[in-house]
């Protein structure tokens, strides 16, 4: 059980367009997704949290014009990034809890975006 | 300074050592602690948590948290080559909507 997916596993996207990756809890119903950024050698950076049915709030220095999320159910959540840039290039892993007082997050396996 | 402070590593071990893998910490406030094993471009996977002050064993996984210190540990008894891994520690305060701070990873290797 508590399986998280993500989709695409790695994508290749030109400068300036934009590229959607989604996540999926296949097994619970995800009250909360986070949505994280990790650079090679570099630990996870959370870049936001969405709750189902409202918006995302965003950690400091992240431009939420930019990644765009939105978790309109709660067994899905999808983070957009707009206009992209080479510096966009990352590995990015969501995670899911099922909120309350559960303190578990379960981790997609990531995606791999590269910008060129 | 960092929240949370891990050592990068790479620690390369022999197979069948022990391994100590530790953070620390500046937050008083958090009372979660974690370990994951995130294997290459792959997601972290929880491994052990514990919380608030105390040890907890988990098969050859061992989670040692010193409040007082502001310093956790893991500890790994007869390593195997399958526990190479990057190990990151992670913690959270009550409540805060589950936010979870990492530590950097540490980069293991046990060899043959």
């Amino acid at each position: 059980g508590a399986v998280v997916s993500q989709h695409p596993s790695w994508v290749i996207c030109k400068s300036g367009t934009s590229v959607k990756i989604e996540c999926r809890s296949l097994d619970f119903q995800a009250t909360t997704m986070f949505w994280y950024r990790q650079f090679p050698k570099q630990s996870l950076m959370l870049m936001a949290t969405s709750n189902e049915g409202s918006k995302a709030t965003y950690e400091q220095g992240v431009e939420k014009d930019k990644f765009l999320i939105n978790h309109a159910s709660l067994t899905l959540s999808t983070l957009t990034v707009t206009s992209a840039h080479p510096e966009d290039s990352s590995f990015y892993i969501c995670s899911a809890n099922t909120g309350g007082s559960s303190y578990e997050q379960y981790f997609g396996p990531g995606t791999r975006l590269t910008v060129t | 300074q960092k929240e949370v402070e891990q050592d990068p590593g790479p620690l390369s071990v022999p197979e069948g050592a022990i391994v100590s893998l530790n953070c620390t910490y500046s937050n008083s406030a958090f009372q979660y602690f974690m370990w994951y094993r995130q294997y290459s471009r792959k997601g972290p996977e929880l491994l052990m948590y514990t919380y608030s002050s105390g040890n907890k064993e988990d098969g050859r996984f061992t989670a040692q948290v010193d409040k007082s210190s502001k310093y956790i540990s893991l500890f790994i008894r007869d390593s195997q080559p399958s526990d190479s891994a990057t190990y990151l520690c992670a913690m959270r305060v009550t409540g805060g909507g589950n936010k979870l701070t990492f530590g950097t990873g540490t980069q293991l290797k046990v060899e043959l």
